[in-house]
C-alpha cells in the first residue's frame, strides 16, 4: 500500500493560466475527496467522488474549477483562469469502501499552488 | 453546517510532558471525529479517530475523549517526545448523509528540549 500520490508537488503559475492536478487513491478506495488548505487554517471540503459520481461540491468549488474522476481511480482537478486568490495546498483524500471504514480519510501529500 | 472550533491554537510543552487539546463541534449529529498530525510541507496523517458510541480510545501514547453532550472532544499526548512537534487538526463528520470532514483551525505544538 503506497498512499495517496499527488502529482505535481508544487506548481507556480501566472495569473490567467490553467492548472491541472492529479491524485491517485490508495488501491481500492471507492471514495476520493479534494480540499483546499490555506496557510494557518485547517483544510476546506472541496468535491467528493464515490467511483466516478461526482457526489457532492462545495460553494468554494467556482466555475472556474473542474474535478473529474473518469473510470473510478485517479481523478484530476483543474482550475482556469487562475486568480491570486487560489494559491493554497490543494489536498486529496480517500477512504475504503466498507462498514465503518468508509468515514477513514487517508491524504496524499497534497500540491502547493502558487499563482503569480 | 457544521463549525469546529480548536483550541489553544499554539502549544509549547517540555520533553516529557503531557499536552491537550480541545475542539468543539456545532453539529450534534456529528458522530465521528478524527484527530490529523501535519508537519511541514507534509498533508494531514491520521493519528487517532473516535466515533459517537465510544468515550475514550486510547493508542500508547495518544489518547481522545469525546462528550457527546457537551459536544467536545479532546487529544492527550503523554511523554511528549520533540518529534511530536508538529500542527495537529481535529476534524468532525455526519456518516449518514455527509462525507466531507470539517477542520478546526489547527493546534502549533512545540515540544522543547
Amino acid at each position: 500500500d503506497t498512499g495517496v500520490s499527488q502529482d505535481p508537488r508544487h506548481k507556480i503559475t501566472k495569473r490567467g493560466q490553467n492548472v491541472t492536478f492529479r491524485c491517485d487513491p490508495i488501491s481500492e478506495h471507492n471514495r476520493l475527496y479534494w480540499y483546499r488548505q490555506t496557510l494557518g487554517q485547517g483544510p476546506e471540503f472541496l468535491t467528493y467522488f464515490q467511483n466516478e459520481a461526482q457526489l457532492e461540491k462545495s460553494r468554494l468549488l467556482s466555475d472556474r474549477f473542474s474535478a473529474e474522476r473518469p473510470k473510478g481511480s485517479f481523478s484530476t482537478l483543474e482550475i482556469q483562469r487562475t486568480e491570486q486568490g487560489d494559491s493554497a495546498m490543494y489536498l486529496c483524500a480517500s477512504s475504503p469502501k466498507r462498514g465503518q471504514a468508509t468515514d477513514t480519510q487517508y491524504f496524499g501529500p497534497g500540491t502547493r499552488l502558487t499563482v503569480l | 453546517g457544521e463549525n469546529v472550533e480548536q483550541h489553544p491554537s499554539t502549544l509549547s510543552v517540555q520533553e516529557g510532558d503531557s499536552a491537550v487539546i480541545k475542539c468543539t463541534y456545532s453539529d450534534s449529529a456529528s458522530n465521528y471525529f478524527p484527530w490529523y498530525k501535519q508537519e511541514l510541507g507534509k498533508g494531514p496523517q491520521l493519528i487517532i479517530d473516535i466515533r459517537s458510541n465510544v468515550g475514550e480510545k486510547k493508542d500508547q501514547r495518544i489518547a481522545v475523549t469525546l462528550n457527546k453532550t457537551a459536544k467536545h472532544f479532546s487529544l492527550h499526548i503523554t511523554e511528549t517526545q520533540p518529534e511530536d512537534s508538529a500542527v495537529y487538526f481535529c476534524a468532525a463528520l455526519y456518516t449518514g448523509t455527509a462525507s466531507k470532514l470539517t477542520f478546526g483551525t489547527g493546534t502549533r505544538l512545540q515540544v522543547t528540549l
